[in-house]
């Protein structure tokens, strides 16, 4: 079974910075996905983005960005210019086989990120 | 468009009552998860449809959990004599045909919070 650890229960940052949220997991697959969701206070849980293991490039999606280390098992999460509206629960999440459809997508215990205005 | 709708928004029931929480999916969308947040933690799946079918019920967590699906639309989640260890988020999610996000993600509801006294 694969496991995610996120070492950080909270951080927080200074509005406009920038600021690293943490991952790591253990899985011995070879072929697998990563992704990092963001859960505000409405408690949807809204997909910030997605790494596939097979590609050494780094994802980004604007002011977010990965740090994909597959030979580590590290997968932290970047946020420039911090907003107000990322103040959320950060979760990384790991999907083994391409599937969501069974225990093969795992979660960590998540990242509780604040903004300071 | 109208998201993944879950109703009730919150529920507090007594030890040992039934309760049922149901999810509007997104139309169209054939492939539809429960998860279960405990306070605290990550996401913990439970079951899976693709369409009105569950082939992975591994994640129910005792027989006082059940789950079904109808018109391959509106699901519902059944628990039984509930306890209080039954206190958590429950999230349904669903996608348009299951897999690994890259064309079909995972579009999240916003929980009902199951409160066991």
């Amino acid at each position: 079974a694969q496991t995610v650890t996120q070492s950080q229960p909270e951080m927080s940052v200074q509005e406009a910075e920038t600021v690293t949220l943490s991952c790591t997991y253990d899985t011995s697959e070879s072929d697998y996905y990563l992704f990092w969701y963001k859960q505000p206070p409405s408690r949807q849980m809204i997909l910030v983005i997605r790494q596939e293991a097979y590609k050494q490039q780094n994802a980004t999606e604007n002011r977010f960005s990965v740090n994909f280390q597959k030979a580590a098992k590290s997968f932290s999460l970047k946020i420039s210019d911090s907003q107000l509206g990322d103040a959320a629960m950060y979760f990384c999440a790991v999907l083994i086989d391409g599937f969501f459809g069974n225990e093969k997508l795992t979660f960590g215990t998540g990242t509780r990120l604040t903004i300071i205005p | 468009g109208a998201g993944v709708s879950q109703s009730p928004s919150n529920k507090v029931t007594e030890k040992g009552k039934d309760v049922e929480l149901r999810c509007d999916p997104i139309s169209g969308h054939t492939a539809l998860y429960w998860y279960r947040q405990r306070l605290g933690q990550g996401l913990e799946f439970l079951i899976y449809f693709q369409g009105n079918s569950a082939p992975d019920k591994s994640g129910l967590p005792s027989d006082r959990f059940s789950a079904e699906r109808t018109g391959e639309s509106v699901s519902t989640l059944t628990i039984q004599r509930t306890q209080q260890e039954d206190s958590a988020v429950y999230l349904c999610a669903s996608s348009l045909v299951g897999g690994t996000g890259e064309d079909s993600p995972l579009h999240f509801g916003n929980g009902t919070r199951l409160t066991v006294t």
